[in-house]
């Protein structure tokens, strides 16, 4: 079954310690992101990657890293999470065709951090 | 970068009636418009796209339109169902191949 699978669904963490948020698809798609979702403010992207090795900031980076180590694989990164990074998180992936294709979502990780 | 605008915020409509939301994006270089629907608990799904060399693409009860010279698109789904309450973003894509979202629209059919 085609698939974006994260982990973990659910994380309740304290300020300042390291985590990290995987994601990972089977489809081969060689464009995956990561995208935050708050209440009034819609999905708003993180980092994305067109391919292994090939990241780039989208329009919320700060705070966060990412790495593409291999094409399924997107792990998200909050190096010293704090409060304002509680949200809803969802990896995408698709191909790279700019006039086309679906992104196909994971199914969220709602991040917490007291 | 690209600007989505996305109206209204919330909707409610009787089953039975017609929803419109609607969006407006800043890059005329955008020219692939998807809307997804977000069940409470769910990830974003993809309901219907548009592409920039058509004006209006229909799939049963909904159905896209897209006014490119006023960068402007629009959802209509008509017959509204209470399964049909979610919440949806309209998103535009461009060359760099990354989707930008509208702040979404909460429609509650209302039985």
């Amino acid at each position: 079954e085609a698939q974006v699978t994260q982990n973990p669904r659910y994380l309740i963490t304290v300020t300042g310690k390291k985590l990290t948020v995987t994601c990972s698809q089977n489809m081969n798609h060689e464009y995956m992101s990561w995208y935050r979702q708050d209440p009034g403010l819609g999905l708003r992207q993180i980092y994305y990657s067109m391919n292994v090795e090939v990241t780039d900031k989208g329009d919320v980076p700060e705070g966060y890293k990412v790495s593409r180590k291999e094409k399924r694989n997107f792990p998200l990164i909050l190096e010293s999470p704090s409060p304002n990074q509680t949200s809803l998180y969802f990896c995408a992936s698709s191909l790279f065709d700019s006039m086309n294709t679906e992104a196909f979502f994971g199914q969220g990780t709602r991040l917490t951090v007291v | 970068g690209e600007n989505v605008e996305q109206h209204p915020s919330t909707l409610s409509v009787q089953e039975g009636d017609s929803a419109v939301i609607k969006c407006t994006y800043s890059d005329s270089a955008s020219n692939y418009f998807p809307w997804y629907k977000q069940e409470l608990g769910k990830r974003p799904q993809l309901i219907i796209d548009i592409r920039s060399n058509v004006g209006e693409k229909k799939d049963q009860r909904i159905a896209v339109t897209l006014n490119k010279t006023a960068k402007h698109f629009s959802l209509h789904i008509t017959e509204t169902q209470p399964e049909d309450s979610a919440v949806y973003f309209c998103a535009a894509k461009g060359g760099a191949n990354n989707l930008f979202f509208g702040t979404g629209t909460r429609l509650t059919v209302i039985p």
